[in-house]
Parts: structure tokens; C-alpha cells; sequence
């Protein structure tokens, strides 16, 4: 079964102190890695989708990095409006239909001022 | 706004009851997601919608159903209620049937069950 594990469940941080979060997966066939954010009382905010182990991606202070077992989120200097839950997922299946992404739980980021 | 509309925004029902959700796409968008989150399980993937077809199934009760219409709207219909079923439930669309660039995600539809 696919499984998908992120780590810490709730972090927090003073404003400017950097950070990272941890995905880590057990999948047959990835297919694509997501990042959302997750405001509360919001639908997730898509952030990153990576494919191939050693890609990154970077959106202001964040940035997304993947291995063959595992991805980080990274968070520099980060400012009170980057306080959120962060949730990733992955996407397995077949090139046709079975599109379900399966999410983690994700990490309730708090940043301090 | 994301572009993808739901409604309503929040539901109060009984217990045994039935329900209907609604949600819009976003203009173009071809898929619909229907997910449930509640706070001990996080986002689980109930049914997804392909220009009006069934594409892929999670784990979703017999007691629900949806369907996508011509106009690609979606309805999630949930029956016999439980509490248990007391949720979020987020629906989300993308352009073709594979998310390549993720999901976009409604606000979501508050269920409360009593």
C-alpha cells in the first residue's frame, strides 16, 4: 500500500529561523511529487510537483528537493505569512486514468514574529 | 479564488440523512477530485470525474456517489449519514486527466453531522 509519512507534525519557528520539512514515501511507480500548502479553513494551494530524484524547484523562500525515498521543503528566513500546513502527496498508477494523489498529513507550520 | 466553486460552504445535517455537494471547476478544466479531510486522517481521495466519466476510485463508502454532467460541474451525494461522516470535503479540478501541475483545490464544504 502506498504510504506516505511527513515529519514533524507541527513545527515552529521564530521569524527568520530556517528550516526543513520531511515527505518521506513508500510507492510503487511514482509518478510525480506534490507540495501543497493548506491555510486553515482553506482548500491546499499547489506549490511544487517534482519527478526525478535530485530535482529541485524554489518559490521565494521556499524550496522543494527529491530523493528516491524521500523529499525535504525547505523554508529560509521565514516570515509570519509562511505559517500553514504543509501537506505533500504523491501520484502513482498507470500513464491512463488513476489519477488519485495520496496525501500525507502534513506539518502545521507556526512562525513566530 | 481558486476558480473552483463549491457549495455550500457549510452543511448541518442528521444523522440518517442525505446530502448533495456541488462544486464548478475551473473554466477548462476536464477533471474533478472529490476528497474528504477530516482531522485524524488527513485528505483521502474518494472518486475522480473525467469529462463526465469515471476515471479512478479510492476508498469511497457505498453510501456516496457523484457524478460529473455535461456542463462538467460535479455532484457528491452522500446518504444514510453518520457521524462519522462529519468532514471537510474538498473537490478540485485539472486541465487533463493527469494532475501534472497539481490539483486545483476549492474552498471546501463544511459537513457536520448531529
Amino acid at each position: 500500500e502506498d504510504q506516505v509519512t511527513q515529519s514533524p507534525e507541527a513545527l515552529r519557528l521564530q521569524e527568520g529561523e530556517s528550516s526543513s520539512l520531511n515527505c518521506s514515501y513508500t510507492v510503487s511507480g511514482l509518478r510525480g511529487l506534490f507540495w501543497y500548502r493548506q491555510d486553515p479553513g482553506k482548500g491546499p494551494e499547489f506549490l511544487f510537483t517534482l519527478y526525478s530524484a535530485g530535482e529541485e524547484k524554489e518559490k521565494e523562500r521556499l524550496k522543494a528537493t527529491l530523493t528516491k525515498k524521500e523529499s525535504f521543503l525547505h523554508i529560509t528566513a521565514p516570515k509570519p505569512e509562511d505559517s500553514a500546513t504543509y501537506l505533500c502527496a504523491v501520484r502513482v498508477g498507470s500513464n491512463f486514468g488513476n489519477e488519485k494523489l495520496t496525501f500525507g498529513t502534513g506539518t502545521r507550520l507556526t512562525i513566530i514574529p | 479564488d481558486s476558480g473552483v466553486t463549491q457549495t455550500p460552504k457549510h452543511l448541518i445535517t442528521a444523522t440518517g440523512q442525505r446530502v448533495t455537494l456541488r462544486c464548478s471547476p475551473r473554466s477548462g478544466d476536464l477533471s474533478v477530485y472529490w476528497y474528504q479531510q477530516s482531522l485524524d486522517q488527513g485528505l483521502q481521495f474518494l472518486i475522480q470525474y473525467y469529462n463526465g466519466e469515471e476515471r479512478a476510485k479510492g476508498n469511497i463508502l457505498e453510501r456516496f456517489s457523484a457524478q460529473q454532467f455535461p456542463d462538467l460541474h460535479s455532484e457528491l451525494n452522500l446518504s444514510s449519514l453518520e457521524l462519522g461522516d462529519s468532514a471537510l470535503y474538498f473537490c478540485a479540478s485539472s486541465v487533463g486527466q493527469r494532475a501534472n501541475y497539481g490539483y486545483t483545490f476549492g474552498s471546501g464544504t463544511r459537513l457536520t453531522v448531529v
